[in-house]
C-alpha cells in the first residue's frame, strides 16, 4: 500500500521560499500516477497546486505558477515543491498526494506558516 | 477554468436521516472525472467515490454518488455519527488541472 510523508519547515518568511517534500514508499514514483500537491488555508477549502506526472511532465495552477517549481528524485522516489515569495495568503496545511483522475492516497499533511 | 459549486454551505441533519449534497460545474464534466471525498478535522481528505458512481475502496454502501454534465450528487442514505463531516467534489479537466468545489459540513442537527 503506498504511503505519502510531507517533510520541511513549517514557519517561513514572508518574500522567502517555501520548500517540501515528499517521500513515497510502497509504490515507485516511475511506475505511473500523478504526483502532486494540495494545499488547505486554516479553516478554507482545499486548493490544487501542481502535479508531476511520472514521465517529467509538469502541471502548475496557473495562479501559482510564476512562484512554482515541482521536480521529482526517481532514484530516491521522492517529489518536491518549491514556492517562492511566500506571504500570509500561503499558510496552509500542504499534503502530497497520488492521483490520476482523483487522488487515492494523500499524505498526512504538513501546516507551514508564513510569518515573520 | 471548470469552477465547481456546492451547496449547501453546510446542512444540519440528525443521525438515521438522509443527506443530499449537490455539486454544480460552470461546463460539462466526464462522469468518469468526477469525484468526492471526505475529510474530518485534523485529517486528509478521504475518497469516497470515483467516476461520478463508483465507490472507493472500503467506502460503505450508504455512500452513493450519481449525476451528469454539470450536476452531481453525493447521497449518505442514512447518516451515521462519523459521517459528520466536511464533503468536497473534484474534477479532472483538460491541460491538465484539478479543481475542487468549496465543500459541504454535514453538521449533527
Amino acid at each position: 500500500q503506498v504511503q505519502l510523508q510531507e517533510s520541511g519547515p513549517g514557519l517561513v518568511k514572508p518574500s522567502e521560499t517555501l520548500s517540501l517534500t515528499c517521500a513515497v514508499s510502497g509504490y515507485s514514483i516511475s511506475s505511473g500516477y500523478f504526483w502532486g500537491w494540495i494545499r488547505q488555508p486554516p479553516g478554507k477549502g482545499l486548493e490544487w497546486i501542481g502535479n508531476i506526472f511520472h514521465t517529467g511532465s509538469i502541471y502548475y495552477n496557473p495562479s501559482l505558477k510564476s512562484r512554482l517549481t515541482i521536480s521529482v528524485d526517481t532514484s530516491n522516489n521522492h517529489f518536491s515543491l518549491i514556492l517562492r515569495s511566500v506571504t500570509a495568503a500561503d499558510t496552509a496545511v500542504y499534503y502530497c498526494a497520488r492521483a490520476a483522475a482523483y487522488v487515492d492516497s494523500w499524505g498526512q499533511g504538513t501546516l507551514v506558516i508564513v510569518s515573520s | 477554468e471548470i469552477v465547481l459549486t456546492q451547496s449547501p454551505g453546510t446542512l444540519s441533519l440528525s443521525p438515521g436521516e438522509r443527506a443530499t449534497l449537490s455539486c454544480r460545474a460552470s461546463q460539462s464534466v466526464k462522469s468518469t472525472y468526477l469525484a468526492w471525498y471526505q475529510q474530518k478535522p485534523g485529517q486528509a481528505p478521504r475518497l469516497l467515490i470515483y467516476g461520478a458512481s463508483s465507490r472507493a475502496t472500503g467506502i460503505p454502501d450508504r455512500f452513493s454518488g450519481s449525476g451528469s454534465g454539470t450536476d452531481f450528487t453525493l447521497t449518505i442514505s442514512r447518516l451515521e455519527p462519523e459521517d459528520f463531516a466536511v464533503y468536497y467534489c473534484q474534477q479532472y479537466g483538460t491541460s491538465p488541472t484539478w479543481t475542487f468545489g468549496q465543500g459541504t459540513k454535514v453538521e449533527i442537527k
